[in-house]
Order: C-alpha cells, then sequence, then structure tokens
C-alpha cells in the first residue's frame, strides 16, 4: 500500500518568515496530494491541493509543488502569521474500486506541528 | 458550500451506553466516510459508503456499525465501547463522478471520551 512520510514533526518559525513542509510518497499510482490544516479541536480543513499533471500551485501565501519523479511534495507558507499555526498533514490519494464504485483512498502523513511566534 | 456538519460536538458514554453520531452534508456527494482519530495522529479511515451502500470496512470492530440512511446523512451507531475507542471521529464526504472524485471534506468532528 501507499506510505506517506512527512518532515519535519514541528516547525516554529517568527513571524514574517516562511515555512516549508515537505512529503514523500510511495506509490506511483498516486495522483493526487492535498494538503490540509488541523487546528484544535477542529476537523482538518482543505488548504490547497495538487494532482499530478501539475508541477506547481499558488494561493496566495500558499504554494505546493509536486515532484513525480521523486514522488515528493511540499507545502510552502510565505510571510507566516500567527494564525498559521496548527497542525498541517499532507496526502496522497489513489483511485481504489469497492462496490462497484471508485473512490479516492487517503494516505496522510505523521502531521507537522507548525507554529508561529508573533 | 462545502459544509460538512456533525452532531453533536462532544460525547461522553459509559461501556454499556449505545449512542450514536451524525454526519450532514449538502454538497451532492455521493461518497461518504467515518474516520478516527486519535490525539497527535492522523485519521484513520474506518468505513466508506458510496451511493449509500457501505463499501469500505477497514476492519473496524462490530461494536462500530455505520447507516447510511440517504445521500445526504450518515450515521455511525456505538454500543460497548472500550476506553481505547476514545477519539475524535471525523466524516468526510466527496464526489463519485465528475474532475473531482477524490477531494475529501472533513467535518469538525465528535470528541468522544468512553468511560
Amino acid at each position: 500500500g501507499e506510505n506517506v512520510e512527512q518532515h519535519p514533526s514541528t516547525l516554529s518559525v517568527q513571524e514574517g518568515d516562511s515555512a516549508v513542509i515537505k512529503c514523500t510518497y510511495s506509490d506511483s499510482a498516486s495522483n493526487y496530494f492535498p494538503w490540509y490544516k488541523q487546528e484544535l479541536g477542529k476537523g482538518p480543513q482543505l488548504i490547497i491541493d495538487i494532482r499530478s499533471n501539475v508541477g506547481e500551485k499558488k494561493d496566495q501565501r500558499i504554494a505546493v509543488t509536486l515532484n513525480k519523479t521523486a514522488k515528493h511534495f511540499s507545502l510552502h507558507i510565505t510571510e507566516t502569521q500567527p494564525e498559521d499555526s496548527a497542525v498541517y498533514f499532507c496526502a496522497a490519494s489513489m483511485s481504489l474500486e469497492a462496490g462497484g464504485t471508485s473512490y479516492g483512498k487517503l494516505t496522510f502523513g505523521q502531521g507537522t506541528i507548525l507554529t508561529v511566534h508573533p | 458550500d462545502t459544509e460538512v456538519t456533525q452532531t453533536p460536538k462532544h460525547l461522553v458514554m459509559g461501556m454499556t451506553n449505545k449512542k450514536s453520531l451524525k454526519c450532514e452534508q449538502h454538497m451532492g456527494h455521493r461518497a461518504m466516510y467515518w474516520y478516527k482519530q486519535k490525539a497527535k495522529k492522523p485519521p484513520e479511515l474506518m468505513f466508506v459508503y458510496s451511493y449509500e451502500k457501505l463499501s469500505i470496512n477497514e476492519s473496524v470492530p462490530s461494536r462500530f456499525s455505520p447507516e447510511c440512511p440517504n445521500s445526504s446523512l450518515l450515521n455511525l451507531h456505538l454500543h460497548a465501547l472500550q476506553p481505547e475507542d476514545s477519539a475524535l471521529y471525523l466524516c468526510a464526504s466527496s464526489h463519485l463522478t465528475g474532475w473531482d472524485t477524490d477531494t475529501q471534506y472533513f467535518g469538525p468532528g465528535t470528541r468522544l471520551t468512553v468511560l
């Protein structure tokens, strides 16, 4: 099955600095890579995603890059703010057949605790 | 609107109790999921429903019983749970047709404590 490694496990930055979180995956069949932000006591919130036919995607201060050859993808947050503090999960998804339909099975990384100091 | 709602937000139950968790979405998604998340760990898939039918059971103990009464609702019935079942239970949903079938949207979760 798919295996996703995520690093670092904790990341502490000063407000205004950039933060980078890296993930690697093992199965080349994975073709969709979402990033989720989870604040304390809340569910994971999708913040950005990238598909395997794209190398980079940006949304304001957040960007994701994908290197299919090396099987790794990264989340970049620029101009960090205290409200960016949360746990960030990367995931890799591949289509699986079950019950006559296909669905995307998510395999998550172990998470990165990001702390942005004012 | 990408909202998945879950009730209750918190639940405390004894090992002999029967309780239910509820999940609702109005995005027209025909796939719905239950995940379990322990502290400081990623979500773990429990069940997948597609077109209101159970497609995947990730070897979950029978004390957890899912139900999908219609395309918008997903329940998780709990009976005779153990303290180690204490966790955050997350519901998610996604499309089953079109280009965006693998994007899952999560609800806020139900924090379950088993005494």
